[in-house]
């Protein structure tokens, strides 16, 4: 099947610093994107969804110029976390698909990110 | 808009227990329908899907039936193993708008004991 992967696995920053996550689909080409984000025991929230070559579509409550996303090729997005803060320690999963209308997503193997 | 609604967790079972997780949706048009599983420390694997009305999802023995008449598809297992110890998801694709996006449930927590 289709491979979504994420990198990194886990990251550890300081406060006021950024982290960039990277998706790629590694054996198909993928024109959206979609970021989500898991709290602790909580469900996945949708933050984001990333289109090549255009801006980013945000979800309501989602701060784009905290959460810079960045959709360069049809196999690499990336999520920027810009100047972070301990409470956006969290669980960042990706996901792609084959085609534009495809019903099944792929999900990368997410990033844990923790902010001390 | 669209919604999902699972049972509240945790579950907690003892092996070669039957297990049912209950999932109820609301969308407009006909949604397809999603299980998926989250191990400890992994991201999300799909477990199952069913993308129209009375299509039956099955994957390693779990189970879940599309019910446009009910709106659900609960997650059925004959048999849990101390391995199905995991975050089930229940989640939509939603008819409007990208094709692709997720609408989930809260997750249900199970755990099988000994």
């Amino acid at each position: 099947g289709a491979v979504v992967s994420q990198h990194p696995s886990w990251v550890i920053c300081k406060s006021g610093t950024s982290v960039k996550i990277e998706c790629r689909s590694l054996d198909f080409q993928a024109t959206t994107m979609f970021w989500y984000r898991q709290f602790p025991k909580q469900s996945l929230m949708l933050m984001a969804t990333s289109n090549e070559g255009s801006k980013a579509t945000y979800e309501q409550g989602v701060e784009k110029d905290k959460f810079l996303i960045n959709h360069a090729s049809l196999t690499l997005s990336t999520l920027t976390v810009t100047s972070a803060h301990p409470e956006d320690s969290s669980f960042y999963i990706c996901s792609a698909s084959p085609r534009v209308f495809d019903t099944e997503a792929f999900f990368g193997q997410g990033t844990r990110l923790t902010v001390v | 808009g669209d919604s999902v609604t699972q049972m509240e967790g945790p579950v907690t079972l003892s092996e070669e227990a039957f297990l049912t997780i209950n999932c109820t949706y609301t969308a407009t048009g006909y949604p397809s329908l999603f299980w998926y599983v989250q191990y400890p420390g992994e991201g999300l694997q799909l477990l199952l899907k069913a993308t129209k009305a009375d299509d039956k999802g099955s994957n390693k023995g779990f189970e879940a039936t599309y019910r446009k008449e009910t709106t659900s598809f609960h997650l059925e297992k004959g048999s849990v193993q101390v391995s199905d110890s995991a975050v089930y998801f229940c989640a939509l694709t939603g008819t409007t708008g990208g094709g692709n996006k997720l609408t989930f449930g809260t997750g249900t927590q199970l755990k099988v004991e000994l």
